[in-house]
């Protein structure tokens, strides 16, 4: 069975630091990786993902993911961030194949970002 | 486009009582999928369905029931609540393998 730890349950930050959200999982096969972001009282929402190709991914708000298949990560940076990207963060796997379109999420990891 | 939708988006219920959560899709997508959202443990998967007419067991069943008799519904259905299924309820629909989710229904089971 696959799984997903996300290593930080909790990362405080200052406005304009960086930031790396931690993501490992298990998988024997190939993957497709992602990361969501739920704003409070919301759903979630696709933020990246990797199917294929580059290991780097970015998304349009300045967030950036780096597939790593040696150490079996997907770990989530931004290097400058502000209030609004306060959330909580999710890492996900589709293992593709018979499990075609079921997510295996993480723990999630909670951003708040302080003035 | 409405996207993903979810009715109720609260509810409580006593022990023992039933309800049926209802999700809606209009982007004609096959998939469909319920999660619960608990503190500290992400989403886990409840039931999903692979198109109209077909349902199957997620990570955590037990305890719920679901039916896809239209292929942009998709409904969850608990038969006879207890406070250990007291969480935030995700529908999710795809076509590919991007999830599209709706907004949750928080359930209280007292």
């Amino acid at each position: 069975a696959q799984s997903v730890t996300q290593l930080d349950s909790q990362v405080p930050v200052f406005e304009e630091a960086p930031v790396e959200l931690r993501c490992n999982y298990s998988s024997s096969v190939s993957v497709y990786l992602f990361w969501y972001v739920q704003y409070p009282n919301q759903g979630l929402q696709l933020l990246l993902k990797y199917l294929s190709g580059s290991t780097l991914v970015e998304s349009i708000n300045g967030f950036e993911a780096e597939f790593n298949k040696s150490q079996t990560s997907f770990h989530l940076r931004k290097p400058s961030v502000h209030i609004s990207d306060t959330a909580e963060y999710f890492c996900a796997v589709d293992a593709g194949g018979t499990s075609y379109g079921k997510l295996t999420f993480g723990q999630g990891t909670i951003l708040t970002v302080h003035p | 486009n409405a996207g993903v939708t979810q009715t109720p988006k609260f509810r409580v219920l006593k022990t023992g009582q039933s309800m049926t959560l209802l999700c809606a899709q209009d982007m004609n997508h096959e998939y469909m999928y319920w999660y619960r959202q608990d503190p500290g443990m992400g989403l886990r998967l409840i039931h999903y369905s692979v198109g109209e007419g077909t349902t199957a067991k997620g990570e955590v069943p037990d305890g719920y029931n679901v039916s896809r008799l239209k292929k942009q519904n998709f409904l969850l259905g608990l038969e006879s609540a207890a406070p250990s299924q007291t969480s935030v309820y995700f529908c999710a629909s795809s076509a590919t393998n991007e999830q599209f989710f709706g907004p949750g229904t928080r359930l209280t089971v007292l």
